[in-house]
């Protein structure tokens, strides 16, 4: 089973604008919407985006998702030093019966 | 407010079983499709398997199909995963996670809980 590939850590200053990049094939992303967590240490992971770019209720609109093709990416702009955490795409591939394949994560450093 | 509550996680060796439990309520259980999701210590998110509303659509990890079994009573609220034939590389923190679809597997995890640790020795 294929996997989504992100880069293993992003960081970025207060303020700044940070994007972290997810990419794969046709069967998951090229196909189906992607989706994305952030993860703090110790704690369960919360969904960020829903839908390739959709909020849900209660996440700042400084997080915004977009997806292109078989790529898609999480910017986080006006960086805060409570966004440092633990960030995962993730999408349904329709290869074989058909899964869910995560990215390995990105951590994200507020310096 | 929507709980969701693993069990059944523990010590056990390699080769024996385990029964993983997850406790819902706050939400209409049988209007949603659920998933479990696991993380080995200091590893990222593996999704292992996943469920539909009616458990007509069922799904698995290639690194766990043919050993473990997913199921759900929707009288109960509960969802299930049943673990046969464990090894050391499943020792991992398992999340149960409710979908925001209930017929297909497709959409995002809403709703996490905070994961029952399964340790397996060799």
């Amino acid at each position: 089973q294929s996997v989504l590939t992100q880069p293993p850590s992003a960081s970025g200053t207060p303020g700044q604008r940070v994007t972290i990049s997810c990419s794969a094939s046709s069967s998951n992303i090229g196909r189906n919407y992607v989706f994305w967590y952030q993860q703090f240490p110790g704690t369960a992971p919360k969904l960020l985006i829903y839908e390739n770019n959709q909020r849900p209720s209660g996440v700042p609109d400084r997080f915004s998702g977009s997806k292109s093709g078989t790529s898609a990416s999480l910017a986080i702009s006006g960086l805060r030093s409570e966004d440092e955490a633990d960030y995962y795409c993730a999408a349904w591939d329709d290869s074989l019966s058909g899964y869910v394949v995560f990215g390995g994560g990105t951590k994200l450093t507020v310096l | 407010e929507v709980q969701l509550v693993e069990s059944g996680g523990g010590l056990v060796q390699s080769g024996r079983s385990l029964r993983l439990s997850c406790a819902t309520s706050g939400f209409t259980f049988d209007n949603y499709a659920m998933h479990w999701v696991r993380q080995a210590p200091g590893k990222g998110l593996e999704w292992v398997s996943g469920i539909n509303w009616n458990s007509d659509i069922v799904a698995y990890a290639d690194s766990v199909k043919g050993r473990f079994t997913i199921s759900r009573d929707n009288a109960t609220n509960s969802l299930y995963l049943q673990m046969n034939s464990l090894r050391p590389e499943d020792t991992a923190l398992y999340y149960c996670a409710k979908d925001v679809n209930g017929w297909d597997l497709k959409g995002g995890l809403d709703y996490w809980g905070q994961g029952t640790l399964v340790t397996v020795s060799s």
